[in-house]
């Protein structure tokens, strides 16, 4: 059936090394979200993507976080160099947005996330 | 800037009860809200969608409305069981915010047998 997909599931890693995550979005897809939650913060969004597109990367720091989509089956997210405050878990989210000046938006429907810890 | 707020934060009921989450957010210029269900150590699970122009969705013993003038929304569900015992989540989609999801804290659910 189809479903978001992300590896790794855990990642342990020291601090100031790379870190990439990686999202394969359900098939057909057109919009693709980078979230991270923390306990003291809830779920962010970082950034999103249509039709491959980067729209809103606002809620990433800029120094130290990038994502890309190199092609409709993968979206990836990248931390280098990785810090303690990293630590959380990172989802992925796909879904379908029609185009237009006021577009509508279907469900998203959210990857299992990857466990990041940064010591 | 929308802000959605989720009451309770947490809410312990026993089995065979019906039960309301409420969601409330300040922007009422929203394409959609969704419900989500999350288990401890899991992802998001979907479990309602309702568009701007819809009252309510129903799914199963699940019930959700909406009534965006007032920035509201809850989730009903009829019958609770402790298989229900996850946290909810609501999120809205909004024309100020780009189509993004804006979350609230969540409801922390556990009905107990």
């Amino acid at each position: 059936d189809a479903r978001v997909t992300q590896t790794p599931r855990h990642k342990v890693t020291e601090m100031g090394q790379e870190v990439t995550m990686r999202c394969q979005p359900i098939l057909g897809h057109n919009t693709v979200f980078w979230y991270r939650q923390t306990m003291m913060q809830g779920l962010e969004l970082l950034a999103y993507f249509r039709n491959r597109a980067p729209l809103d990367d606002s809620g990433m720091p800029k120094d130290r976080f990038s994502a890309e989509m190199p092609d409709a089956t993968l979206a990836t997210l990248k931390i280098q160099p990785s810090e303690p405050r990293d630590s959380a878990v990172y989802f992925c989210a796909s879904g379908w947005a029609a185009g237009g000046g006021r577009s509508s938006y279907n469900e998203q429907f959210f990857g299992p996330g990857t466990r990041l810890t940064v010591l | 800037k929308q802000e959605v707020t989720q009451i309770p934060a947490a809410l312990s009921v026993p089995e065979g009860e019906n039960l309301v989450l409420n969601c409330s957010f300040t922007d009422s210029a929203i394409y959609n809200l969704q419900w989500f269900r999350q288990d401890p150590g899991k992802g998001l699970t979907s479990l309602l969608l309702i568009q701007s122009s819809q009252r309510e969705q129903t799914s199963g013993r699940l019930n959700a409305s909406l009534d965006k003038s007032s920035g509201r929304s809850t989730l009903y569900i009829a019958a609770s069981q402790p298989g229900d015992s996850a946290t909810y989540l609501c999120a809205v989609r909004g024309y100020n915010q780009g189509g993004k999801l804006i979350f609230g804290q969540g409801t922390e659910l556990s009905v107990k047998p």
